[in-house]
């Protein structure tokens, strides 16, 4: 059972319009969660991030939000630029014996149309 | 800094055979893994080190072993590979265990036919 989903498997802008993300979570004692960015042929990249006590975190373009109540996590990327197309994955991590654990979500992979 | 580093980039295995993936990392981080890619199941740990000489199994190590001798390597064998292996494996290095942020190298594309 996948502890962190993202549910649209493509999502499709145009250049200039916002772009969301969406990540669910079931698991209520993940603590810390990020966004990571994946171009072809490259590893991910880190991207933003948010701590549970946070509702919000900008940086530039982009924002993520949290609503703890929903077990949801939503990235907002304003405006879309044809270089943000890419596949993003969510992660969520719950630290355990072994330190700060982390689980993926599937991936949504996002295409900007100029 | 190179970062994050992993050879070969591409490998094509008939099953049965065995082969090891280098990871390497120079920014003197204790904590290293290895991840695999699969359609739609997004990244999975197979195995995990808090530092030299200590290494775990993450959610899928079956068909795996790694080792960790040095901090900057942590190389990842598969013993005797299985088409269920095909996959693009991913290995990350961050500061130490407690940190969130993970570095991860371009990724080695393993064919198992």
């Amino acid at each position: 059972d996948q502890q962190v989903k993202q549910n649209s498997p493509s999502l499709s802008v145009q250049e200039g319009r916002i772009s969301i993300l969406n990540c669910d979570y079931t698991n209520s004692m993940f603590d810390y969660f990020l966004w990571y960015k994946k171009y072809p042929a490259e590893g991910p990249t880190f991207l933003i991030s948010i701590s549970s006590i946070k509702d919000k975190n900008e940086d530039g373009r982009f924002t993520v939000f949290l609503n703890k109540s929903a077990k949801h996590l939503s990235l907002h990327i304003v405006p879309s630029q044809p270089g943000d197309s890419a596949v993003y994955f969510c992660a969520a991590s719950v630290w355990d014996n072994a330190g700060n654990m982390l689980t993926f979500g599937g991936g949504t992979r996002l295409m900007v149309k100029p | 800094n190179a970062g994050v580093t992993q050879t070969p980039k591409f490998q094509v295995l008939k099953t049965g055979q065995s082969m090891t993936l280098q990871c390497a990392q120079d920014m003197n981080h204790e904590y290293m893994s290895w991840y695999r890619q699969d359609p739609g199941m997004g990244l999975r740990l197979i195995h995990y080190s808090v530092g030299a000489g200590i290494t775990d199994q993450g959610e899928v190590p079956n068909g795996y072993n790694v080792s960790r001798s040095t901090t900057e390597d942590f190389p990842l064998r598969l013993l005797s590979a299985a088409p269920s292996q095909t996959s693009v494996y991913f290995c990350a290095s961050r500061f130490d265990r407690a940190s969130y942020e993970q570095y991860f190298g371009p990724g080695t594309r393993l064919t198992v036919t």
